[in-house]
């Protein structure tokens, strides 16, 4: 069946650190993918996407690129900041009937100052 | 307006109590969603509307209620829940269901069932 699977948290990296969590898909035909955080005590946000194959996601420093041959959607950002503390969910959604998201189990990530 | 808003940020009932959870967007999209979330764990879909009509229903209790009143506005209605359905409930819209438009999400109501 589709799934999504993330690396176990947490991660815990100093400020200005590289940073990179991974994700990988396994899906039928072609889903759009997706990375959302989650604030302490919030809802989720839509960090980036992409809908198809070599497509690259950013947003506010973070990078992700559509790796079809990989079945992998990584999420990459090259000095990270407290701020960014926070659980990281990759997901992906396809297009049938049922509209559902299949989200991973989500990544907390710990920013030391 | 760019964001989908819920009341009330935080809820505490009773086993015996009738309540209900609203969720509401401006931006006119015609799929609107209810999303269940445990601690530590990924949103789990409860319902979707689309086009004010129910879509989708992941075998969800009865005790959980959804109600979609016009286009802007998504209620859930609550009754005779149990303890394990303390959760954050998470309200999410899109332009319209489907592959590529993705979905954006409220900040949720943190529900306690006493």
């Amino acid at each position: 069946g589709n799934s999504v699977t993330q690396m176990e948290g947490p991660v815990t990296l100093s400020e200005e650190a590289f940073l990179t969590i991974n994700c990988t898909y396994t899906a039928t035909g072609y889903p759009s993918l997706f990375w959302y955080v989650q604030y302490p005590g919030e809802g989720l946000q839509l960090l980036l996407k992409a809908t198809k194959a070599d497509d690259k996601g950013s947003n506010k420093g973070f990078e992700a690129t559509y790796r079809k041959e990989t079945t992998s959607f990584h999420l990459e950002k090259g000095s990270v900041q407290v701020s960014d503390s926070a659980v990281y969910f990759c997901a992906l959604k396809y297009l049938t009937r049922d509209d559902k998201i299949i989200f991973g189990k989500g990544t907390r990530l710990h920013i030391l100052p | 307006d760019t964001e989908v808003t819920q009341t009330p940020k935080h809820l505490v009932m009773g086993m015996t109590n009738k309540k209900s959870l609203k969720c509401e967007q401006h931006m006119g999209h015609r799929a609107m969603y209810w999303y269940k979330q445990k601690a530590k764990k990924p949103p789990e879909l409860m319902f979707v509307y689309s086009y004010e009509k129910l879509s989708i229903n992941e075998s969800v209790p009865s005790r959980f209620s959804p109600e979609c009143p016009n286009s802007s506005l998504l209620n859930l209605h609550l009754h005779a829940l149990q303890p394990e359905d303390s959760a954050l409930y998470l309200c999410a819209s899109s332009q319209y269901s489907g592959r590529a438009f993705e979905q954006f999400f409220g900040p949720g109501t943190r529900l306690t069932v006493l």
